[in-house]
């Protein structure tokens, strides 16, 4: 079993659409997630970090569940420019575990 | 730009050959990651260097290694290349564990494209 174990993709949704993502993550000792976002053939790059108490950012909420262990992220109004993938993250003592991603592609 | 560059961009070798691949870190940060991402998939985690000690390492063999300068920069060194070598690698900077208080997050270079042919 991975370790972070994300929605398998792609994800094909128009403007405007709102798209929910779901993360499950093995170690119950993880102390720190995030969401990333990659474009292609880029470099990854931080979205947000995640918190019990759930997080907004604009468009994007992060909801963390310690007990079901247990990630999502909530794109609302999605724009063209949300096209990426979407990469779950969890910090075992500053090593990052990634999730192998979930591609949005976002159309006209 | 995260501060964070990785020399060179990209790289062709042959099956067998030696890689030496390069990170320079932000400013101010004393820990530098490396990751492998082979197309598809997420970055794997290969090792850690925090204050020029190995500090953690993934599952990689032995012909895997790194150091990290006093300067805090970084060189990953792959021996035997093999076919399935070929992926992006990914560096991140950032603050150590001890050294970190609020400040948790990575900052990634843009990394070092290898084909193993």
């Amino acid at each position: 079993r991975k370790e972070v174990e994300q929605d398998p993709g792609p994800f094909n949704v128009p403007e405007g659409a709102t798209v929910a993502f779901n993360c499950t993550y093995s170690n119950s000792a993880s102390q720190s997630f995030f969401w990333y976002r990659q474009d292609c053939r880029k470099e990854p790059k931080l979205l947000m970090s995640v918190y019990s108490s759930g997080n907004e950012d604009g468009r994007f909420t992060a909801q963390l569940n310690r007990a079901s262990q247990y990630i999502s992220l909530l794109i609302r109004d999605s724009k063209l420019s949300d096209s990426a993938t979407y990469l779950c993250v969890v910090d075992q003592g500053g090593k990052l575990i990634f999730g192998q991603g979930t591609e949005l592609s976002v159309k006209p | 730009e995260t501060g964070v560059t990785q020399s060179p961009t990209h790289l062709i070798k042959t099956r067998g050959q030696q890689v030496t691949l390069r990170c320079s870190s932000q400013s101010g940060h004393n820990t530098v990651s490396w990751y492998q991402q082979a197309l598809g998939q997420g970055p794997q985690f290969i090792f850690q260097y925090y204050r020029e000690e190995e500090n953690g390492r993934g599952n990689f063999p032995p012909r895997f290694s790194g150091l990290q300068f006093p300067n805090y920069s970084s060189e990953l060194n792959v021996n035997a290349l093999e076919l399935d070598d070929s992926a992006l690698y990914l560096c991140a900077s950032s603050l150590g564990l001890r050294d970190r208080g609020q400040n948790t997050e990575a900052f990634f270079g843009q990394g070092t494209r290898l084909t193993v042919v």
